[in-house]
């Protein structure tokens, strides 16, 4: 067991690009979750997966932003024509549903966008 | 919607002692768990504890232990002997046991320094 492991941990691009984030969940988990975490702030939720599928997406995830977990394994998260505001830590999670203790999350070292 | 409240921005303490970090919920819902995280400088985020809402009995892990009230909606995190380690960004989170709602909900945090 690895652990959630995300790439690349830091980013920094320029205002209208686009960038894309990888998450590699724990091998056994079947769910997967993105969620973005500002200064100061505690982690707001993104969307989350259980295998494949994407199951819930928040109101926070616009139209710029979209996240795929093609295999039910690894996960990209991708935001086109990035604006300065999406500026923010985007963490990746694991777990394993169907346990219980299936609801406890386990982090990855997160991805740091910086738009310049 | 849940929301999760945690009114003390920042705390410190002498090495050694005894710190509780206070925590409120808001939901509707009656099948819930809530967790504390640990987010230390610069570190990933880990899980300290979890409490299951249906069980009275309150959560214990080594130092840590939580005041789970229920009715009251509140949930503390008490670390007793306090070591330099345990100086984090500490959250507070809530997730729903209802299938397509399981997502963390977290409060804002609290900064705990311990002081050698």
């Amino acid at each position: 067991d690895t652990g959630v492991s995300q790439d690349p941990r830091h980013k920094i691009t320029k205002r209208g690009q686009n960038v894309t984030f990888r998450c590699d969940p724990i091998s056994e988990h079947n769910r997967l979750y993105w969620y973005r975490q500002t200064l100061g702030q505690g982690p707001e939720f993104l969307t989350y997966f259980q295998n494949e599928a994407q199951l819930e997406k928040s109101r926070l995830l616009s139209d710029r932003f979209s996240a795929e977990r093609p295999k039910g394994s690894f996960s990209t998260l991708e935001i086109q024509r990035t604006e300065q505001g999406d500026s923010a830590m985007y963490l990746c999670a694991s777990s394993l549903a169907g346990r219980q203790d299936s609801y406890e999350q386990y982090f990855g070292p997160g991805t740091r966008l910086t738009v310049t | 919607a849940q929301t999760v409240t945690q009114s003390q921005p920042e705390m410190s303490v002498q090495e050694a002692e005894t710190v509780t970090l206070s925590c409120t919920y808001d939901t509707s819902e009656s099948n819930y768990y809530l967790f504390w995280y640990k987010q230390p400088p610069s570190r990933q985020m880990i899980l300290v504890i979890r409490q299951e809402a249906y069980k009275q009995q309150n959560a214990t892990e080594n130092r840590f232990s939580v005041n789970f009230q229920k009715a009251a909606k509140s949930f503390s995190l008490k670390i007793s002997d306090s070591q330099l380690g345990d100086t984090a960004m500490y959250f507070c989170a809530f997730i729903s046991t209802y299938f397509g709602n399981e997502k963390l909900t977290f409060g804002t945090g609290t900064r705990l320094t311990i002081i050698p």
